[in-house]
């Protein structure tokens, strides 16, 4: 199974400033990811597919790069409610696996 | 709008079974797969099943794999998901998910459609 390594696993930021959240693929998963942003007591919400995508209604402040084995995720201009936790997901094949999460905290 | 909600959460003894709904509107819903996630209180995200929209096609997360069926009926709009010999482990919030793109074709990928969860807590 591929596994997904994240991070850092937390991170302390203030607003308006630019985070890089990293997440390495145990073996090649061509642009198979995607990321999420989960707050407390909520389902996650889908931020990026296929490695870069938007999401239809994501702010363009978040953005991701990355291809086979290492990507990115980074949110520019950081408003307060970015802060949460963020996973990133493997789609290349079964079973997936997300990573450990990244906690975003002011 | 797309809407998923589970249900059949609540507690259970360890060794016993329970059987999860996702009840999904909003979309052609035999066209699309539906992913099962989960998460232990305070912890992450676990994938753990993925079934097809013909219902033809199943996989598993290793962790529940022989233990968890998933099953749809694709007239009812509902996806199920019956976990047998249950242990303190799979305590956790259940959520289902709507598939990126109909027939399974492309990415296979949980939307932005998710349900609000349903917490199973296995205890004694």
């Amino acid at each position: 199974d591929i596994q997904m390594t994240q991070s850092p696993s937390s991170l302390s930021a203030s607003v308006g400033d630019r985070v890089t959240i990293t997440c390495r693929a145990s073996q090649g998963i061509r642009n198979d990811l995607a990321w999420f942003q989960q707050k407390p007591g909520k389902a996650p919400k889908r931020l990026i597919y296929g490695s870069w995508s938007l999401q239809s209604g994501v702010p363009s402040r978040f953005s991701a790069s990355g291809s086979g084995t290492e990507f990115t995720l980074t949110i520019s201009n950081l408003q307060p409610e970015d802060f949460a936790t963020y996973y990133c997901l493997h789609h290349t094949g079964f079973p997936l696996t997300f990573g450990q999460g990244t906690k975003l905290e002011i | 709008q797309v809407q998923m909600e589970e249900s059949g959460g609540g507690v259970v003894q360890p060794g016993r079974s329970l059987r999860l709904s996702c009840a999904a509107s909003g979309f052609t819903f035999s066209n699309y797969g539906i992913h099962w996630v989960r998460q232990p209180p305070g912890k992450g995200l676990e994938w753990v099943t993925y079934i097809s929209h013909d219902g033809n096609k199943e996989y598993y997360a290793a962790s529940v794999k022989g233990r968890f069926i998933v099953s749809r009926d694709n007239s009812k709009k509902t996806v199920f998901l019956l976990m047998n010999s249950l242990t303190e482990d799979d305590t956790a919030v259940y959520y289902c998910a709507k598939d990126h793109g109909p027939g399974g074709i492309g990415w296979v990928v949980p939307s932005d459609d998710w349900g609000q969860g349903t917490l199973i807590t296995v205890s004694s």
